[in-house]
């Protein structure tokens, strides 16, 4: 596609749950970002992929989040154990270096509630 | 712990004036700052950058200015359109980890036609 995509768009589950996302990068670019928004805030940065290594993970909150990219192009981002907390809304992006000063293009988010 | 704050929630701004977005922030190794615009219902998209070699980058009626002394940076749009009704974030990013972009809270642009 044209863009970046994200699905689900949007995803209700229970507490205790584990949840799956997914990104389907611009094709070809060779960077992949997932970020975590919550209402009223601005994206913060969770992980960032360099085709399918993952150099920095420092921003997942906690060992329940885990994501995956191992072709190089589509990634994954699971929630194990899902909390009230990690409802929020889970952006990817991608920009076509790796040198991260180039553009990141991102897509329309895949909004998570957890009851 | 907010290393880039923008302290404005919402502006309002006539259209054909001008609006300027503040951002401030408070790591002195960010050195490549950006502004990116979102509609609801999308994601952000990039507007415009400026790295910390520049104290100015203009893009059409997009400028942004840098005072790195400060550790402040503006957005000017001008002439407003009723199309730059929108959420602004700022962004920023490190010399070393430039992978990692640290994003502000957003501002509410709204242009009134």
């Amino acid at each position: 596609g044209a863009g970046v995509s994200q699905s689900p768009r949007y995803k209700v589950t229970k507490r205790g749950q584990d949840v799956t996302l997914r990104c389907d990068p611009i094709s070809s670019h060779a960077t992949l970002y997932w970020y975590q928004q919550a209402l009223g805030q601005g994206p913060e940065f969770l992980t960032y992929f360099n085709y399918e290594a993952q150099p920095d993970k420092s921003g997942l909150p906690s060992d329940r989040f885990s994501a995956e990219r191992p072709e190089g192009s589509i990634s994954t981002l699971t929630i194990q154990r899902t909390e009230q907390r990690d409802s929020a809304m889970y952006r990817c992006a991608s920009s076509p270096g790796t040198s991260g000063r180039e553009t990141q293009y991102f897509g329309p988010g895949t909004r998570l509630l957890v009851l | 712990d907010q290393q880039v704050k923008q302290n404005s929630p919402s502006l309002s701004v006539q259209e054909g004036r001008i609006s300027i977005l503040n951002c401030d922030y408070t790591n002195s190794m960010f050195d490549y700052f950006l502004w990116y615009k979102k509609y609801p219902a999308e994601g952000p998209t990039f507007l415009i950058s400026i790295s910390s070699i520049k104290d100015k980058n203009e893009d059409g009626r997009f400028t942004v200015f840098l005072n790195k002394s400060a550790k402040h940076l503006s957005l000017h749009i001008v002439p407003s359109q009723p199309g730059d009704s929108a959420v602004y974030f700022c962004a920023a990013s490190p010399k070393t980890g430039a992978n990692n972009l640290f994003f502000g809270t957003g501002t509410r642009l709204t242009v009134i036609p």
